[in-house]
């Protein structure tokens, strides 16, 4: 049962472009949500993350959103540059409890020039 | 940027073989997570540890064995390996029990042959 749900398995944007990435989840004890960036052959790099007792948390071009209620979270990157073609991965956890970190499947960005 | 790393980067062995994959980090974190990827696949948790001799299995079954002797090492052993271990390994550590991000090695891409 996967928990943590990424239905787009790929995405093409314009460079200049907003870049919205989707993810939702089922687990209404995860309270804890971050994105990673992965390269192929590389590990992935910690993007931006949020708590659930916020809905929006931005950091330079990336801002993640949470809506609680639709248990569902979006990156959005602007505007999109080619550096960022990747693969996305969303991830939930619990804050108490378990220390896992539940990956989606991922979703791969092809920023064109 | 994170301290954490994996050795190998890449291994082909024969089947039957015994690997050792070496993970270690010297950011002093007690939790420390072994995934194992496949293209296009989300990051499945094979094994954890939330501390010095302390190890758990995680959601995917595998026929791989941790341990955690020091706090800054955490090895993944399979006595004896099969085509069917061929993936993407990747270790991660994370500092608090709540939030906070995991920090991801560069992995190590196992293929047995």
């Amino acid at each position: 049962d996967q928990q943590v749900k990424q239905n787009s398995p790929s995405l093409s944007v314009q460079e200049g472009r907003i870049s919205i990435l989707n993810c939702d989840y089922t687990n209404s004890m995860f309270d804890y949500f971050l994105w990673y960036k992965k390269y192929p052959a590389e590990g992935p790099t910690f993007l931006i993350s949020i708590s659930s007792i916020k809905d929006k948390n931005e950091d330079g071009r990336f801002t993640v959103f949470l809506n609680k209620s639709a248990k569902h979270l979006s990156l959005h990157i602007v505007p999109s540059q080619p550096g960022d073609s990747a693969v996305y991965f969303c991830a939930a956890k619990t804050t108490s409890g378990t220390y896992k970190y539940i990956f989606g499947t991922g979703t791969r960005l092809k920023v064109l020039a | 940027e994170a301290d954490i790393y994996q050795t190998p980067r890449y291994l082909v062995i024969g089947t039957g073989k015994k690997i050792t994959l070496e993970c270690s980090q010297t950011m002093g974190h007690d939790k420390m997570y072994w995934y194992q990827q496949d293209p296009g696949m989300e990051l499945h948790l094979i094994h954890y540890s939330y501390g010095v001799n302390s190890t758990e299995k995680g959601d995917l079954s595998s026929e791989s064995t941790v341990s955690r002797i020091r706090t800054e090492h955490f090895p993944l052993t399979l006595e004896s390996a099969r085509p069917s271990h061929t993936s993407q390994y990747l270790c991660a550590s994370s500092r608090f029990a709540g939030g906070g991000e995991a920090f991801f090695g560069q992995g190590t891409r196992l293929t047995v042959v």
